[in-house]
């Protein structure tokens, strides 16, 4: 079973959709994260969402919604897509912030 | 946030070990330092974590010298699958739920 799972893998769409990416973590952690990687390979971190505290990263424009269903989820909504939302979209979980991060093998987010 | 600085690149060849240095001269005292490695189109893996002292696992070892303002991530005998990007990052408890920050790593090239 894959310990931290996302979906899509590729996703391609034009300019101006809304989108949403899915994070599943099997690992009974109680913090999930998401990350960008742009082409720069740069991982910035956008949110992180512990027993139902979110934290926002202030860079992110708020077209960006994180929504969590439940501990085992946290899902990445983006409204208006922007051609400089194109990069690589990482999920990962956490145990309280220790023990290291497990991360998804990320979405491959194209904006045409 | 404990800043951290890293070689932006390093070349080897198999059968050698691999040492990579990482500073961080503001560690705070509740700090750890962890290690990770991200292989192109995945997500980075946890390698190794540690306080103080050396920590060995089944894929590693992680030197932290008394003053613990620099660690050495140690490779033994790499081989070509080695070649990834090397992230040290350091954060306390507090810190990881709120999201560690990734520098821009350490790029292996291990060659033949």
């Amino acid at each position: 079973d894959t310990a931290v799972s996302q979906t899509p893998k590729y996703l391609v769409t034009q300019m101006g959709n809304d989108k949403s990416i899915k994070c599943e973590q099997n690992l009974g952690h109680d913090t999930m994260y998401w990350y960008k990687q742009d082409s720069k390979k740069f991982l910035k971190i956008m949110f992180s969402y512990n027993n139902k505290e979110l934290i926002i990263n202030e860079t992110v424009p708020n077209r960006f919604s994180p929504k969590s269903p439940d501990k085992a989820h946290l899902n990445l909504h983006i409204n208006s897509l922007e051609l400089g939302d194109s990069a690589v979209y990482f999920c990962a979980s956490s145990q309280d912030g220790r023990n290291g991060y497990t991360f998804g093998s990320g979405t491959r987010l194209t904006v045409v | 946030l404990a800043k951290t600085t890293q070689p932006i690149s390093m070349d080897s060849y198999e059968g050698q070990e691999v040492n990579i240095t990482c500073s961080h001269n503001n560690i705070a005292t509740n700090d750890y330092i962890t290690w990770y490695q991200q292989f192109p189109s995945q997500g980075p893996r946890f390698i190794i974590q540690g306080y103080k002292t050396k920590v060995t696992n089944e894929v590693a070892s992680l030197f932290i010298p008394a003053d613990r303002k620099s660690s050495t991530l140690s490779l033994p005998r790499v081989s070509l699958s080695d070649t990834a990007v090397y992230y040290c990052l350091v954060g306390s408890r507090d810190t990881g739920r709120r999201a560690l920050t990734f520098g821009s790593g350490t790029r292996l090239q291990v060659q033949p």
